[in-house]
């Protein structure tokens, strides 16, 4: 048990709509970074959040964003799908803040556009 | 740029045959690597973390080996449940962001 919980597992999409997947972290876990990892592919860093601002973020489109709550949970939003989106969407989770190495992923959310 | 290059892609061995995998890095500002282990359809799982040249750490079958650029997984006498995708990844100065290698597909036959 990784204690990180991520919902849906699968997914299908059509081109052009909008997705929500959502992480749930543990309890203290102030950060939360998601990730993209195509087919054969290592994971791609999309962006951070800390204590509910985002923190970091990596080389994608504003139509990538997401939400940290108080509660420790989390969401990733993407608007206009397209079929490049069809990928395995991981959340990492930590106790210490952007700096800690203790990062613990989910086991995924797995996206299909077509 | 950052960059993560792993090497081999893939690799098959029999049951008991030693090998390595191989993580080289052109990074600034790196604060650790990582490796991980990664099942089908499954998240990351956490193996070790390297901080500095000439740190090595070891589970099990597994030892992890850190240079100036690079790292080195070595698999000693595996076994079929090793079979699993071996991802390194470094850790950057900035964001907190883990920059990934494409990862080797290990296969283990017995």
């Amino acid at each position: 048990e990784t204690g990180v919980t991520q919902s849906p597992t699968h997914l299908i999409k059509t081109r052009g709509q909008q997705v929500t997947l959502r992480c749930s972290s543990q309890s203290g876990h102030n950060t939360v970074s998601w990730y993209q990892q195509a087919l054969g592919q290592g994971p791609q860093f999309i962006f951070q959040y800390y204590r509910e601002e985002e923190n970091g973020r990596g080389n994608f489109p504003p139509r990538f964003s997401g939400l940290q709550f108080p509660n420790y949970s989390s969401e990733l939003n993407v608007n206009a799908l397209e079929l490049d989106d069809s990928a395995l969407y991981l959340c990492a989770s930590s106790l210490g803040g952007p700096n800690s190495y203790g990062y613990t992923f989910g086991s995924g959310t797995r996206l299909t556009v077509v | 740029e950052d960059q993560v290059t792993q090497s081999p892609e893939a690799l098959r061995l029999q049951e008991g045959e030693s090998s390595s995998l191989n993580c080289s890095y052109t990074v600034s500002g790196l604060r650790g690597l990582f490796w991980y282990r990664q099942d089908p359809g499954k998240g990351p799982e956490f193996l070790f973390t390297l901080y500095s040249a000439g740190e090595e750490k070891e589970k099990e079958r597994l030892k992890a080996t850190l240079t100036k650029k690079e790292s080195f997984l070595h698999i000693t006498a595996p076994k079929p449940e090793d079979s699993a995708t071996y991802l390194c990844a470094v850790f950057m100065d900035q964001g907190g962001k883990l920059i990934f290698g494409q990862g080797t597909e290990l296969s283990v036959k017995p």
